[in-house]
């Protein structure tokens, strides 16, 4: 099984930083099986990324993904009040699995 | 508008089994799988299976392997997911999610709302 490993836990910031995101693997994952989606508490996650770099239908531009093999990266230029959340990687193979996640903060 | 729509909440006392619907609409149900993921208060995603509506296939996580089904009802755009033998680790939230691909590349998307399933003596 693919570990995803994210850090930091847990991300401060404050709204106008940028905020950036690591998703590591514990072997090569292929690009086109890697997502990134955010949750906000009480709702079902939200597709942000696919193929590690593509962004979903409403998305906006401040969202990118980028990375290969094991290492990937969510970065969200400018945070707005709206970004603070949990957010998850998850690769997709024959099976799939999901990092733990990394909180998103207001400091 | 494409959207999954799942069942209520449910209480069960441990050793008892749960069924869980996913009622699809605004697309071919039989032209994508359907995942099942669960998430445990407080804690992050864990991905259980897959089945694939058109031919009833699946593909469970070896976790799960033993006391997990997942089945459909094509008529009804519906797919289920029954897990048995219930301990009080398995209260969490389950969500049904569709497999979207394009050129090979793999998400999910949409998300059902969650179906809360509490499992207490």
């Amino acid at each position: 099984e693919i570990v995803l490993t994210q850090s930091p836990g847990t991300l401060s910031l404050s709204p106008g930083e940028r905020a950036t995101l690591s998703c590591r693997a514990s072997q090569s994952v292929s690009s086109s099986y890697l997502a990134w989606y955010q949750q906000k508490p009480g709702q079902a996650p939200r597709l942000l990324i696919y193929g590690a770099s593509s962004r979903a239908t409403g998305i906006p531009d401040r969202f990118s993904g980028s990375g290969s093999g094991t290492d990937f990266t969510l970065t969200i230029s400018r945070l707005e009040p709206e970004d603070f959340a949990v957010y998850y990687c998850q690769q997709y193979g024959s099976s799939s699995t999901f990092g733990q996640g990394t909180k998103l903060e207001i400091k | 508008q494409v959207q999954l729509v799942q069942s209520g909440a449910e209480v069960k006392k441990p050793g008892a089994s749960v069924k869980v619907s996913c009622k699809a609409s605004g697309y071919t149900f039989t032209g994508y799988y359907m995942h099942w993921v669960r998430q445990a208060p407080g804690q992050g995603l864990e991905w259980m299976g897959w089945i694939n509506p058109n031919s009833g296939g699946t593909n469970y996580a070896q976790k799960f392997q033993g006391r997990v089904t997942m089945t459909r009802d094509t008529s009804i755009s519906t797919a289920y997911m029954e897990l048995s033998r219930l301990r009080s680790d398995d209260t969490a939230v389950y969500y049904c999610a569709r497999e979207y691909n394009w050129n090979y590349v793999y998400w999910f998307d949409p998300w059902g709302q969650g179906t809360l399933v509490t499992v207490s003596s």
